[in-house]
């Protein structure tokens, strides 16, 4: 059972444009985590949020934690070449969590700027 | 500061073969957690090890099955090979007392026909 939903599946978008992609689940997380991942890459973590209603901004990204802890979004200004890439997000299930640290994977937005 | 390595970086196996896979982790990090990433989806969580021990599992069955050295590289082993096992296998690293960073690999290509 998917736990987290992302939304767009794919973007293609001009360079210059902002965008925002959305993470979604009607689970509640204590953390939730942004990655990038290229082609023929690992996913490379970009932010953690932690507290309801937190932002984080990072350069021209900016990420927000929602209120209840169940979505997030990630807002890019003036979209680059260089942000093209799988963008996923990941929740510590502050519900299912066992005796470990299980990271759960949304199934990723692709985001593609063309210059 | 080694990130992480994995390897090999490509591999091609046919149904019922057995293959494994292997990771070493970045310096100073003692846990490894192995993901399988199939094509157009995020990684899945297969297991965790801490300290030489699995610390963990998700929903895989018993013919995934890992191993980590006293070094804390890790191993992942894949017995009777299915065509849905095609996947990109990730491994991540993380230290004790940052847990919510990991920090992945390259990742190992299986293909199975």
């Amino acid at each position: 059972t998917q736990l987290l939903e992302q939304s767009p599946q794919f973007l293609s978008i001009q360079e210059g444009e902002n965008l925002t992609v959305y993470c979604n689940s009607s689970s509640v997380f204590s953390s939730l985590q942004w990655y990038r991942q290229e082609p023929g890459e690992g996913p490379v973590l970009l932010v953690t949020v932690v507290t309801g209603g937190e932002v984080k901004k990072l350069k021209r990204l900016t990420f927000q934690f929602g209120d209840a802890r169940k979505d997030s979004s990630l807002h890019i200004t003036a979209a680059q070449p260089g942000d093209t890439g799988l963008y996923l997000c990941a929740g510590e299930d502050s519900i299912m969590k066992t005796s470990y640290d299980k990271v759960i994977f949304g199934p990723g937005t692709s985001l593609s700027v063309i210059p | 500061e080694t990130g992480v390595t994995q390897s090999p970086t490509h591999l091609i196996k046919t149904r019922g073969q057995q293959v494994t896979l292997r990771c070493s982790s970045q310096s100073g990090h003692n846990t490894v957690s192995w993901y399988q990433q199939a094509l157009g989806q995020g990684p899945q969580f297969i297991f965790q090890y801490y300290r030489e021990e699995e610390n963990g599992r998700g929903n895989f069955p018993p013919r995934f099955s890992g191993l980590q050295f006293p070094n804390y590289s890790s191993e992942l082993n894949v017995n009777a090979l299915e065509l849905d096992d095609s996947a990109l296998y990730l491994c991540a690293s993380s230290s004790p007392g940052a847990r919510e960073t990991q920090y992945f690999g390259p990742g190992t290509r299986l293909l199975v026909l």
